[in-house]
């Protein structure tokens, strides 16, 4: 099935650990992102990439990493400076198009504990 | 100003009712507008683009307002199963330009 791939769906972390989400696509889209959504708020943009080997900051960036090194992956690491890691976080792709519909996986929810 | 702007709700309607929910958004150089359905604790999944001519899918009726920078989503017949939440998402130029309101969370009762 074509689609993209977040694992794992529920993880815990310790407080001063590093995790990192896997977000894999067979859409071959361009585009690939990463959100956060909190309880009853909007989605939050953290990083994106256009395309392989680059990378964006968004709007929440501190305390998060990411890399392109495949057109189809583009993992999430929640270092231990994220004050907040607790959330949803959402992965997605889009074609480069402009206007292009975005797609989202299903979803990794971290609690840190 | 918010980038896009919608009433959080929630809307709490009987079945078969007609719902619209509206969506503001500030670019006036945006291009591209969506809605997203989002059930509780999952993934925003597409409903429907909006096309400046409005556009139709059974009993979604999306449409799009530019002199006024709004769009909207009507629900004709709501049904139990259209409880969620609604998104509206809206783009300019580039990979970074997607803007997403906070949601509509509509619940459809018996």
């Amino acid at each position: 099935d074509g689609g993209i791939t977040q694992s794992p769906k529920y993880l815990f972390r310790k407080e001063g650990q590093n995790v990192t989400l896997s977000c894999e696509q067979n859409l071959n889209h361009d585009a690939m992102y990463w959100y956060r959504q909190d309880p009853g708020q909007g989605l939050r943009l953290i990083y994106y990439s256009q395309i392989v080997n680059d990378f964006q900051k968004g709007d929440i960036a501190e305390g998060y990493s990411v890399s392109r090194e495949k057109k189809e992956s583009f993992p999430l690491t929640v270092t231990s400076a994220q004050k907040n890691p607790t959330a949803f976080y959402l992965c997605a792709s889009s074609p480069r198009e402009r206007g292009n519909t975005i797609y989202f996986g299903e979803g990794s929810w971290l609690t840190v504990v | 100003r918010k980038e896009v702007e919608q009433d959080p709700g929630p809307f709490n309607v009987p079945e078969g009712a007609t719902v619209a929910f509206n969506c503001t958004y500030s670019n006036s150089a945006s291009q591209s507008f969506f809605w997203y359905r989002q059930d509780c604790r999952k993934e925003p999944k597409l409903l429907m683009s909006v096309y400046s001519s409005g556009n139709e899918d059974g009993r979604f009726t999306a449409q799009l307002n530019r002199a006024s920078q709004y769009i909207s989503l009507l629900i004709r017949d709501s049904k139990l199963s259209d409880s969620a939440t609604y998104l509206c998402v809206v783009s300019s130029a580039g990979a970074n330009n997607l803007f997403f309101g906070t949601g509509t969370r509509l619940t459809v009762i018996p």
